[in-house]
This record gives structure tokens, C-alpha cells and sequence, in this order.
């Protein structure tokens, strides 16, 4: 069965250091997404990408964040200055096209996450 | 932001029993829910969705049924099993290209034997 899948499993840094976080969505899928989930709290909505732009981003993904797709199968997430709060599991997911009709094109497949620590 | 609640943290089921998740919006813009299954150190895995068309959906042990006025989800699990253990989150979509999803808090399924 195809899945979304993530590198790495974790990644510890130091504060103001960059970071790229690297996912391989499903081979098929058009939309892909970043989510982030602090120890404890909610999975929060990061960014949506769709045809090589963002789609929607959150108030989190300021101007330290940035999302690209630099060929036809990786979606990465880089952090320029990591600061003590970006410290997290960051998640990857990827959707199929919303083709009319089809009952399947909003589930979102996430993969297993990276666990971001910054010291 | 609270668009999304789950106000059971945990939830303790016997073994062969009817587990029942419930979930909350507010956001009268959702118009398709979804739930995740997770486990510690994975990523979210779909368990089962629903339009804002239908009141229920069901898949195996597994049925969603949605109430709008109440603004109202729930999921049943039966039997409930074992592997069923695991933090069940609700999520909300309000459609529209490569929407975002805004989950609820979660609850923590554990099924006893």
C-alpha cells in the first residue's frame, strides 16, 4: 500500500541553525501539507502546497518557514532560524486530486513525522 | 482556537463492547470530517470519513454518524478490540482546494480485556 514517508525520524539542532525536513508524499497525490504537533497539543495546520505554490498557510509559517518541491517526488519543509518553540513533530501529508464526485479526494495520508528537537 | 472538541481525553472500553468517540465543531464552514487513528511516534492514520450530506458512513467496525444542527460527530468502534488502543483524533475540513484539516485534542482509547 502506498505511503507518505519521512527523513529523517528525528533531528536535534541548535537554535538559529537551518533545517530541512524532507517527506515523499504518495506518488499519485497533487496536494501536499506540513502539520506540526508541540508534545501535548494539537495537530496544527502548517502550509498546503499545490501545483508547485502555496495553497493556504497558517499565522505558525512566517517568514522562517519555507515549503518546496524541488523535483517530482520530494516535498520539503525548511526552517531558516529554528528557535527553541519550533520544537515539535512535524508531519507531511499529500491528498489526491479533488477530482467532482469522488468521495476520497479530501482524506489527507500523513507520514510517520519527524521529531524536531532545538536546544 | 477551539473550531474543533473532543472533551473526553480518555476513554476505557472492554474488550468485545461499543467504543463511542464523540466530537464538536463550530465552524459552520466544515463540511467533511474525518478520523485519525495514532499511535505514540506515528503519524496519523485514516480511519473513516464523512460528508456534510450524510448523517453516517460506516466501514467495518467502524461507523461515523454526523448530526448538523447539533454540530455533532461521533464514531462507533464494534466490536472493540484490543488494537483499537490508540489516541483517535476528529478533524474538519471547509472544503475548497487543498484545504486545510483542524483537529480536535483527541481521545485516548484503551480497550481492556
Amino acid at each position: 500500500e502506498p505511503e507518505v514517508t519521512q527523513t529523517p525520524s528525528h533531528q536535534v539542532t541548535q537554535m538559529g541553525q537551518e533545517v530541512i525536513l524532507r517527506c515523499v508524499p504518495i506518488s499519485n497525490h497533487l496536494y501536499f501539507y506540513w502539520y506540526r504537533q508541540i508534545l501535548g497539543q494539537k495537530v496544527e495546520f502548517l502550509v498546503s502546497f499545490y501545483n508547485n505554490e502555496i495553497s493556504e498557510k497558517s499565522e505558525i509559517f512566517d517568514d522562517q518557514f519555507s515549503v518546496e518541491r524541488p523535483d517530482g517526488s520530494n516535498f520539503t519543509l525548511k526552517i531558516r532560524s529554528t528557535k527553541l518553540e519550533d520544537s515539535a513533530m512535524y508531519f507531511c501529508a499529500s491528498s489526491a486530486d479533488r477530482g467532482r464526485g469522488s468521495p476520497f479526494s479530501y482524506e489527507q495520508y500523513f507520514g510517520p513525522g519527524t521529531r524536531l528537537t532545538v536546544t | 482556537d477551539q473550531q474543533v472538541k473532543q472533551n473526553s481525553p480518555s476513554l476505557s472500553v472492554q474488550e468485545g463492547r461499543i467504543s463511542i468517540l464523540n466530537c464538536d465543531y463550530t465552524n459552520s464552514m466544515f463540511d467533511y470530517f474525518l478520523w485519525y487513528k495514532k499511535y505514540p511516534a506515528e503519524g496519523p492514520t485514516f480511519l473513516i470519513s464523512i460528508s456534510s450530506i450524510k448523517d453516517k458512513n460506516e466501514d467495518g467496525r467502524f461507523t461515523v454518524f454526523l448530526n448538523k444542527s447539533a454540530k455533532h460527530l461521533s464514531l462507533h468502534i464494534v466490536p472493540s478490540q484490543p488494537g483499537d488502543s490508540a489516541v483517535y483524533f476528529c478533524a474538519a475540513s471547509a472544503g475548497g482546494t487543498a484545504s486545510k484539516l483542524t483537529f480536535g485534542t483527541g481521545t485516548r482509547l484503551q480497550v481492556t480485556l
